[in-house]
């Protein structure tokens, strides 16, 4: 497999349930990124993680929790969700996390809490 | 702090014209500036990105960009449109040393027949 990809590319759950999404890139990459894309909204930046490490956590709450085991798997847990995180959550990938770098993104996570 | 804005939620052409996308960003220091582009159930994918180099910026599928520090304004065209261009597509701003990359909120390119 090559690129970023992104396990289940769908997932429904209730409110009270426990689900994990998988990221998992073949680039060779440093750094990785969970992005929430909701619908009328810009992409919003969730979490980052260099060489395994996160450096960033932007005011996201401890309901997704981020899990960075190696450079090349990125995992978001899921627990006690409510009906607006209903979202597109995206994964991605860069040689590093700094500026110009481009982002790989996967295909997505559709997820719906019902 | 860093912003974007893309000035259209949605822009229709008809197939064989000029496309044209606006983007203006908001920066304090030089910036790193980004188009993207989404298809229907698939992540985003870079089509071009500017760094301070040449101002004129070629990307794939035949679309460009043109920095414009006075105008703070990163537009992205293609001068014939086809209809594989149908997308959302998104314009983003970084700089040295950022870690994060900040997004529009996204075009939506419609193209008619």
């Amino acid at each position: 497999e090559t690129g970023v990809t992104q396990t289940p590319r769908h997932l429904v759950m209730g409110m009270t349930n426990k689900k994990s999404l998988k990221c998992e890139q073949h680039l060779g990459h440093n750094a990785m990124y969970w992005y929430k894309q909701s619908a009328k909204k810009p992409l919003e930046l969730m979490f980052v993680y260099s060489l395994e490490e996160r450096v960033e956590n932007n005011s996201v709450p401890s309901r997704f929790s981020p899990e960075c085991p190696n450079s090349s798997h990125l995992f978001l847990h899921l627990h006690t969700l409510q009906p607006e995180d209903s979202a597109l959550y995206l994964c991605a990938s860069s040689q590093d996390p700094q500026g110009a770098n481009v982002l790989t993104f996967g295909a997505g996570s559709r997820l719906t809490v019902l | 702090a860093q912003s974007v804005t893309q000035l259209g939620s949605h822009v229709s052409v008809s197939e064989g014209a000029l496309v044209l996308l606006r983007c203006n960003y908001s920066s304090s220091v030089p910036p790193y500036l980004f188009w993207y582009v989404q298809y229907p159930n698939q992540g985003l994918q870079l089509l071009l990105k500017y760094t301070s180099a040449a101002t004129l910026v070629k990307g794939i599928n035949g679309f460009e960009a043109e920095f414009k520090k006075s105008e703070t304004s990163f537009h992205l065209t293609k001068p014939s449109a086809h209809m594989s261009d149908a997308a959302e597509y998104f314009c983003a701003v970084s700089r040295q040393g950022a870690q994060k990359l900040v997004f529009g909120q996204g075009t939506r390119l419609t193209i008619n027949p």
